[in-house]
């Protein structure tokens, strides 16, 4: 039941936008996004709850499309301080969490 | 402040003996989790609780234990049954009860090795 996401990694210049998708064989009731840096914790971005949600966080923002069991993450103008690994979640049967399979963004100057 | 405390940062574990990482939270809430996540690798979800005395086996259960006698504790024994236990473990907790909304806030980690 994890999620699926694509790509697995990216390189970024600076100023340049990027895409992460998160694809799941499961219904898809809300879906999570974390970013982890390399060495800590994952921290919270936001949750999307509902079909065709967009969430924006600074110039990071969401999309969910509860139909295609998708979300997308999009990451506009990035910044060297976006470097990490990105992992969206779910929550499958008996309310057990999914982490995604991750992508890990690498910005350079 | 409120959050999450792990301890140790660092364990180290020699072959047959059992350890045991503490995660307490002081946020008030409900859910906790513990995740292993092995070098370049996701989150795998080892045990969670949603209440107090209560907890569920994740996908990667063998050779770990657990045990929620106290809402802020939830502590993770790593048995000798767990025969690859070097890891970075990951403990999570979030209001949710039965509750997918809500958003998980992560401890600083424990990286663990084998002697």
């Amino acid at each position: 039941q994890q999620p699926v996401q694509s790509p697995q990694a990216v390189i970024l210049r600076e100023g340049e936008d990027a895409v992460i998708n998160c694809s799941s064989s499961k219904a898809l009731y809300s879906v999570h996004w974390y970013r982890q840096k390399h060495g800590e914790a994952p921290v919270f971005l936001m949750i999307l709850l509902k079909g065709g949600e967009q969430k924006g966080h600074e110039k990071i923002s969401a999309s969910f499309n509860e139909k295609k069991q998708q979300s997308s993450l999009y990451l506009t103008a990035s910044q060297l301080s976006y470097s990490g690994t990105y992992f969206c979640g779910t929550v499958g049967g008996g309310n057990q969490f999914y982490f995604g399979t991750g992508t890990s963004l690498t910005v350079i100057p | 402040d409120g959050g999450i405390t792990q301890s140790p940062k660092y364990l180290f574990r020699k072959e047959g003996q059992n350890v045991t990482l503490s995660c307490e939270q002081n946020l008030n809430h409900d859910a906790m989790y513990w995740y292993r996540q092995d070098p370049g690798q996701g989150l795998r979800l080892i045990y969670y609780s949603q209440i107090v005395n209560d907890f569920q086996k994740g996908d990667i259960a063998e050779g770990y234990s657990v045990s929620r006698e106290k809402k802020e504790s939830f502590p993770l024994t790593v048995t000798s049954a767990q025969k690859n236990p070097t890891a970075f473990y990951l403990c999570a907790s979030s209001t949710a009860r039965g509750n997918s909304n809500q958003p998980q806030h992560f401890g600083d980690g424990t990286r663990l090795s084998i002697l």
